[in-house]
């Protein structure tokens, strides 16, 4: 079954736009981390916000947490054309290692 | 820094035949992943394993076997390569008590 997952499987924004990317997960998590996967390569994180964190900054990015809603979003601002990506959210249960990874939202960036 | 080295890149097999794919890194991680991904789908996972010497099955093992050689390297084995399993398959790993996964660039399967 799928402990996480993205809301929107694709956006596309023009470029200095900004884009929220929103998640919602099933289970208690321990922490929840947000991934960019390019073309032809593995994800690589950008975000890891932790189950007692509300919000997380990474320069343009912006990554926030409810755990009552079971929900985070991810936004980034003033995108670039090089934002063009998938995005994962990724969940680990409290009591697992297991790391699950929702199904993408694919986000294109037009100059 | 440390990298994640998988091979092949690129691996073409025939219908009913077992394939391995491998997976190094020289992180030191102590956990290391194998996912499934179909084209324009999430990550699926098929096998973990927590530490040397350890293996735990995840949502998608059934038709593939692992194993943990040693800390630095887990492969993975297609029993029976079927058609409908052409995807990418990475390879990430993470130290026990640390979140951040650290992927590979893949092995891309075609099953002829």
């Amino acid at each position: 079954s799928q402990l996480a997952e993205e809301n929107s499987w694709a956006l596309s924004v023009h470029e200095g736009e900004s884009v929220t990317v929103n998640c919602s997960y099933k289970t208690s998590i321990t922490a929840l981390q947000w991934y960019r996967q390019k073309s032809g390569k593995g994800p690589a994180q950008l975000i890891l916000i932790r189950s007692n964190e509300r919000e997380k900054r990474n320069g343009r990015l912006r990554a926030t947490l409810d755990t009552s809603s079971q929900s985070s979003s991810l936004s980034i601002t003033a995108t670039r054309c090089e934002d063009t990506a998938v995005y994962f959210c990724a969940t680990r249960s409290s009591n697992t290692n297991k790391v699950v990874f929702g199904t993408g939202t694919r986000l294109q960036v037009l100059p | 820094g440390g990298i994640i080295t998988q091979t092949p890149k690129f691996l073409i097999g025939q219908e009913g035949q077992k394939l391995t794919l491998k997976c190094q890194q020289n992180f030191n991680h102590d956990t290391m992943y194998w996912y499934r991904q179909d084209s324009g789908k999430g990550l699926r996972l098929i096998y973990y394993s927590i530490t040397e010497n350890d293996l735990q099955k995840g949502d998608l093992s059934e038709g593939y076997d692992a194993s943990r050689e040693k800390k630095s390297s887990f492969s993975l084995t297609v029993t029976s390569a079927q058609k409908n399993e052409m995807a990418v398959f990475l390879c990430a790993s993470t130290k026990l008590s640390a979140e951040t996964l650290y992927f590979g660039s893949g092995t891309r399967l075609t099953v002829l």
